[in-house]
């Protein structure tokens, strides 16, 4: 049902700075790891994903880190536009489980 | 671009009215799911589907089911709904395979008086 006056994580940063959230997750049987926006009102959208044989991969203005070591996975933004206001969730899934998500980061970006 | 719909988008409706989500896909992936959000919170799998005639339960306790007859449809149902089944249903498909990445569809808010 539905939980009223819980706040996320908010992340707020000025047009065209640099963005980096960051996911913590507790499975070390995990292997692959997905980043996906949500924009209020839709449903989630893919935006970039690794497999734990990469520690770095990139897309275009997204970078992700994966840290096996500590269990930490990070999205790192480019040039932050208006448009990337959202909440971002990382997703993880070992052998041929099913996705779990994290709680999500709201990203705020000003003018 | 993903090509999953969810119908209703929105839905109001009473207390111990049954409902039907309906989801659609036209990828052709055989793998399906349905989350419940709430508000500002992080996604709970309710169920999902391997393929036809494939139904399982995820994490969350769910007092709704799932039929899978077709690749393409995967329909939720609340027999009799409640205030506490107020949330955001979201449905998402998959090829088949591990690590498959999961398309979402815009979901379905649900009220219920």
């Amino acid at each position: 049902g539905e939980s009223v006056g819980l706040h996320l994580p908010t992340l707020s940063v000025q047009e065209g700075d640099n963005s980096i959230i960051n996911c913590a997750y507790s499975n070390s049987a995990s292997d692959y790891f997905i980043w996906y926006k949500q924009e209020s009102g839709k449903g989630p959208q893919f935006i970039i994903d690794i497999r734990s044989n990469m520690d770095k991969r990139q897309g275009q203005r997204v970078t992700v880190l994966l840290n096996k070591t500590v269990k930490h996975l990070s999205l790192q933004i480019a040039a932050t536009q208006p448009g990337d206001s959202a909440v971002y969730f990382c997703a993880e899934t070992g052998g041929y489980s099913t996705l779990t998500f994290g709680k999500g980061t709201m990203l705020l970006v000003s003018p | 671009e993903a090509d999953i719909y969810q119908t209703p988008r929105y839905l109001v409706i009473g207390t111990g009215k049954k409902i039907t989500l309906e989801c659609s896909q036209t990828m052709g992936h055989d793998k399906m799911y349905w989350y419940q959000q709430d508000p500002g919170m992080e996604l709970h799998l309710i169920h999902y589907s391997y393929g036809v005639n494939s139904t399982e339960k995820g994490d969350l306790s769910s007092e709704s089911t799932v039929s899978r007859i077709r690749t393409e449809h995967f329909p939720l149902t609340l027999e009799s709904a409640r205030p506490s089944h107020t949330s955001q249903y979201l449905c998402a498909s998959s090829e088949r395979g591990h690590g498959e990445t999961q398309y979402f569809g815009p979901g379905t808010r649900l009220l219920v008086l």
